[in-house]
């Protein structure tokens, strides 16, 4: 069952920075946040994951509350390539429990020139 | 990361007839998922491939309408059966690696007529 919430839609001028937003309130001490990306008719793409800390990485900052229950996917600068459906997802990590992924509705961004 | 080949890329199939999906990767992988996205919807798993024995599906998905195989670490196939116009979908097939996390195929875009 999916465990989070995101806003359906937004828009994000090109070359300004893209702030996505998700609420994972039942989040678990172990579970991490994942963020996925998928642009029209292609499969989805890993963008960046992270527990407690904050993280960065060539793509994309993931900024998690103290108390974990929400945080923000950034793209410090748009491009037109970014628009896409950004999924939010909470799971264990480890990859040999089969701890699947479940997608939620995700956030349609569409980056305007 | 690991690479997925997933043929067919599309098809177009007759109600009644079913149709087999494969998945192939790169590299040994620990797990193996296969989900289901209906015409603008977010992902749906459908089971997970166990290597060895008969894979574990999600609520909603029985073995007689998706059989699904996994002879080895590298393959699965996902096999949809008596297809009916509302089986029109996009089918993507996921693997974790132990040391890249979750990969998303490109996906099998099916119509059935």
């Amino acid at each position: 069952d999916a465990k989070t919430t995101q806003p359906p839609s937004m828009d994000c001028a090109e070359g300004r920075a893209a702030n996505l937003p998700c609420n994972h309130s039942t989040i678990s001490g172990n579970e991490y946040v994942y963020w996925y990306r998928q642009i029209h008719s292609q499969g989805p793409q890993y963008i960046i994951h992270g527990l407690k800390n904050n993280e960065t990485n060539e793509m994309a900052s993931l900024i998690i509350t103290e108390d974990r229950k929400s945080s923000t996917l950034i793209l410090p600068h748009a491009t037109l390539r970014d628009t896409a459906v950004y999924y939010c997802i909470v799971r264990l990590s480890h990859a040999n429990t089969g701890n699947q992924f479940y997608f939620g509705t995700g956030t349609s961004l569409t980056v305007i020139p | 990361s690991a690479v997925i080949s997933q043929k067919p890329s599309r098809d177009i199939c007759q109600r009644g007839t079913s149709l087999t999906i494969q998945c192939q990767v790169d590299s040994q992988v620990t797990m193996m998922f296969w989900y289901r996205q209906q015409p603008g919807q977010s992902l749906t798993l459908i089971a997970t491939a166990n290597q060895g024995s008969e894979a574990t599906y999600e609520s909603g998905f029985v073995i007689d309408k998706f059989p699904i195989s996994r002879p080895n670490l590298t393959f699965s196939t996902l096999t949809v059966s008596n297809m009916s116009p509302e089986d029109s979908s996009i089918y993507l097939c996921s693997v974790v690696a132990m040391d890249s996390g979750y990969t998303f195929g490109s996906g099998t875009r099916l119509t059935v007529v």
